[in-house]
């Protein structure tokens, strides 16, 4: 009941395609979706988050989609650029100031 | 954001020995946590690190093997005792950080490798 589900484990796309990752949870607890974003030998950096009431959040080029019912949500990036090749995490928690359970990433590869 | 520094950045140690990390935020925190990533893996919690009272362990992580200190609002110390090879990870702490809403931030982690 504690995991979060990401796929794929890693994707390629030219500059300029829409990667989309996915992630599917179990607890409905949840209240509290960031995404993560982590270069090699840095920290994650929070990308964007979202709670339940809201079906879409953009942010630039980062959008979240979540569909509550099938307790999912995935992150799309659109105009991908090489710098933004990294490995990205989905993460849930009750509240954002709880524990966060992240998924198991996706190390996205974009290609000039 | 919160600025985090942690200390070191990364070390190699030797087994059976014990690395002290710190955590340091620039500003006042209620909440620190401390995260483990091993090579190619995603994030774990150690432990929940609240300003006055007692860390609370997640499942599979004791107090003896990882004592944390939280003396202050903007600063927290884990240590990994009597080290194995398995201990070889990534440590990071985070904290909440009210101004830009409900989310936690991340320190740039501690890189430890034990021979």
């Amino acid at each position: 009941q504690q995991q979060v589900k990401q796929s794929p484990q890693s994707l390629i796309v030219q500059k300029g395609g829409i990667p989309i990752i996915n992630c599917a949870y179990e607890n409905t607890a949840f209240d509290y979706f960031p995404w993560y974003q982590q270069f090699p030998g840095k920290g994650p950096a929070l990308l964007i988050a979202i709670r339940p009431d809201v079906s879409e959040k953009k942010e630039g080029r980062f959008t979240i989609s979540f569909n509550k019912s099938a307790k999912q949500f995935s992150l799309h990036i659109m105009d991908s650029q090489p710098g933004d090749s990294a490995t990205y995490f989905c993460a849930a928690s009750r509240g954002g100031f709880q524990k966060l359970v992240f998924g198991t990433g996706t190390r996205l590869l974009v290609s000039p | 954001s919160a600025v985090i520094s942690q200390k070191p950045s990364r070390d190699i140690c030797q087994r059976g020995t014990s690395l002290t990390i710190q955590c340091q935020v620039d500003s006042q925190v209620t909440m620190m946590f401390w995260y483990r990533q091993q090579p190619g893996q995603s994030l774990t919690l150690i432990a929940t690190a609240n300003q006055g009272s007692e860390a609370t362990y997640e499942s599979g992580f004791v107090i003896d093997k990882f004592p944390i200190s939280r003396p202050n609002l903007t600063f927290s110390t884990l240590t990994v005792s009597n080290m194995s090879p398995e201990d070889s990870s990534i440590y990071l702490c985070s904290v909440e950080d009210r101004r830009g809403g409900e989310t936690q931030y991340f320190g740039p982690g501690t890189r430890l490798l034990v021979l």
